[in-house]
């Protein structure tokens, strides 16, 4: 069965302190990953889309690459206006009408 | 422009009342999408249309009617609801359904049933 699995549940921050998000995947013919980004109340708004292992985009503090099996959402040095829910999707199959699977999610705090 | 724009932005409705709620995009995307989430969960796929004709309907009860009446606008109808259908019901839209092309959300109806 295909699943997308999100770590931690929840990330708390000091302002500046690095870290990365984790979002692990198993599933059948992966067509395309997504990260958004997600304020409370609010819609997700789209980050980047990676396509294949070895990929890497890059948004101001944010950097995001994919491996076989996982992807990974580093933050930089980051703000208390980076705050929010992170969200990883999949989007896999290998027929027309293949469905986006998205992850739980994973909060993140960050503390000026 | 990737803006999707959804209204109303806050619904109040009882049990036997009737409401709809309304989506649009005009960035030529052929794909759009109702979402419902609840606090703390990830957005659920309720259904899809893909030129203008359903493609994906996940078993959603029939007091939830989608309706898209051209290629900018959808519709999601309600009917009959129950408590528990309160949640935001987030609007997207891609180029196409298939493939691998990002979603463009809307900022959400935050619906609530009394």
């Amino acid at each position: 069965e295909d699943q997308v699995t999100q770590s931690p549940e929840a990330l708390r921050l000091q302002e500046g302190e690095s870290s990365s998000l984790n979002c692990s995947y198993t599933v059948s013919g992966l067509r395309g990953l997504f990260w958004y980004r997600q304020d409370p109340g609010k819609g997700p708004e789209f980050l980047f889309t990676l396509y294949s292992a070895g990929e890497e985009k890059e948004k101001e503090r944010l950097k995001a690459t994919l491996t076989k099996k996982e992807s990974f959402l580093h933050i930089t040095a980051p703000k208390p206006e980076d705050s929010a829910t992170y969200l990883c999707a999949v989007q896999a199959g290998y027929s027309s009408a293949s469905k986006i699977i998205f992850g739980s999610g994973t909060r993140l705090s960050i503390r000026p | 422009d990737t803006e999707v724009t959804q209204t109303p932005k806050h619904l109040v409705m009882g049990m036997t009342n009737k409401k709809s709620l309304k989506c649009e995009q005009h960035m030529g995307h052929r794909a759009m999408y109702w979402y419902k989430q609840k606090a703390k969960k990830p957005p659920e796929l309720m259904f899809v249309y893909s030129y203008e004709k359903l493609s994906i309907n996940e078993s959603v009860p029939s007091r939830f009617s989608p309706e898209c009446p051209n290629s900018s606008l959808l519709n999601l109808h309600l009917h009959a609801l129950q408590p528990e259908d309160s949640a935001l019901y987030l609007c997207a839209s891609s180029q196409r359904e298939w493939g691998s092309y990002e979603q463009y959300f809307g900022p959400g109806t935050r619906l609530t049933v009394t």
